[in-house]
Parts: structure tokens; sequence; C-alpha cells
């Protein structure tokens, strides 16, 4: 599984209360990526990181931040959690040879915004 | 823009007759083409790829797909189904600037396999 790991697993919250995701790899890999799944929608990229403090946009980035301190590490910040966050989190890194743009996924975390 | 249509949102199959999930693609060049398995409360497992070498991929578990560029599509077929072969399916293409690596996900199939 790529040597990746997701913090917490499973979380329930409640709405306007911050909430920090985190995703671990030990493989120093240079991109890594946070996504939500959602029903009929697969998956959408929030957020991705191609090195230490470079990170940039994906197509649902509102109401998500992302810090990338060290290369083994990439949080998922939600400021002020809201309902339509409620998801399940995959956190990928790039993997494979240049030029190929396989990801591999960690096993996910499963939020809950009440 | 580049895209990706999974055909069907939901395919049933009984054990042991083919698999066919299909899936076509947009893409204003040669795309970097995928498909993964996600089985109940898992992660995301990579199927196969397709990257500009050999038409036909194999995969794990028995899987393949062609990839048809006149036809835009990169179905992904398998003989002979098994219970374990049970779960939801997506079709990916790689993004417009390959540098980032993003991934274009499609809407996924489920698979379900009867005894």
């Amino acid at each position: 599984d790529a040597g990746i790991t997701q913090s917490p697993r499973h979380k329930v919250t409640e709405t306007g209360t911050p909430v920090t995701l985190r995703c671990h790899q030990t493989e120093n890999h240079r991109y890594m990526y946070w996504y939500r799944q959602d029903p009929g929608h697969g998956l959408r990229l929030i957020h991705y990181s191609y090195g230490v403090k470079d990170t940039d946009k994906g197509e649902v980035s509102d109401g998500y931040s992302v810090s990338r301190s060290k290369t083994e590490d990439f949080l998922l910040t939600l400021e002020s959690a809201t309902s339509s966050q409620t998801s399940v989190y995959f956190c990928a890194i790039r993997g494979g040879l240049a030029g190929v743009n396989e990801q591999f996924f960690g096993p996910g975390t499963r939020l809950t915004v009440l | 823009a580049q895209s990706v249509t999974q055909l069907d949102s939901h395919v049933s199959v009984s054990e042991g007759t083919p698999v066919l999930l299909r899936c076509n693609y947009s893409s204003s060049y040669s795309p970097s083409l995928f498909w993964y398995v996600q089985h109940p409360n898992k992660g995301l497992q990579l199927l196969l790829k397709y990257t500009s070498a050999a038409t036909l991929v194999k995969g794990i578990n028995g899987f393949e797909a062609e990839f048809k560029k006149s036809e835009t599509s990169f179905h992904l077929t398998k003989p002979s189904a098994h219970m374990s072969d049970a779960a939801e399916y997506f079709c990916v293409v790689s993004g417009i600037s390959s540098n980032t690596g993003k991934l274009i996900f499609g809407q996924g199939t489920t698979l379900q396999v009867k005894p």
C-alpha cells in the first residue's frame, strides 16, 4: 500500500469546529494529493503538493487548506467544518516512473460533520 | 478539457460470466488511463494502466482493458467473474498538465456479482 497512513481513520465533529487530517508517507515521494469521495462523484481533488511548502488547489478547494512542512506529512485542515464536508477523504502519492501519473492511495478517513 | 465518462453506474453479472465495464474519455493529447478498484470500506487499488505502449493492457486478478483511440474508449473486461470481484471500479485519466500528476476520475461503476 505504498507506505501511506492516514489519521484519524474516523472522526465525528460538529459544525463550526476546526478539523485536521494527517497523511503520512514513508517513501519520500515528492507529490501528494488530498481527495474527497462522495457518492456519484468519484474522487475529486481538493489540494495537492509538489514539494515541501509547495501546494496548489484542486477542483474543490473551497473551505480547505493544506500544509506540508516536511516531505513525509501532508495535512488537510477544515478551518470551520460544515455538513457539506461530510465525506471520505483519501490521501495519495504519485508513484511510478517519471511521466507516468499513477497514484497510490491511503486507507481513507471517514469524516462526519453534525 | 479532459474528462472521463463511465457509461454504467451499476453492472450486475452472474459468477462465471464475462464482465464488461465501459469507459469513454476525452483528451486533447495522448492520455494515460487507469482503472482502479475499491472494495467496500477500503482504499483504492490500481488494477491496470495504459501509458502509450501496448493497447491491450493486462492487470491484476485477470482483468484487462483495451485502449481504442478511434473510439476514445478504455473498457475493462474479465472473462469470468468471481464473487470477490464485487466492488466499485473507477476509470481515470491523467490531467492536462502531466507534470502535476493530476488525475480525473469517472463517477464509478458498481459491479455486483450474483451466485
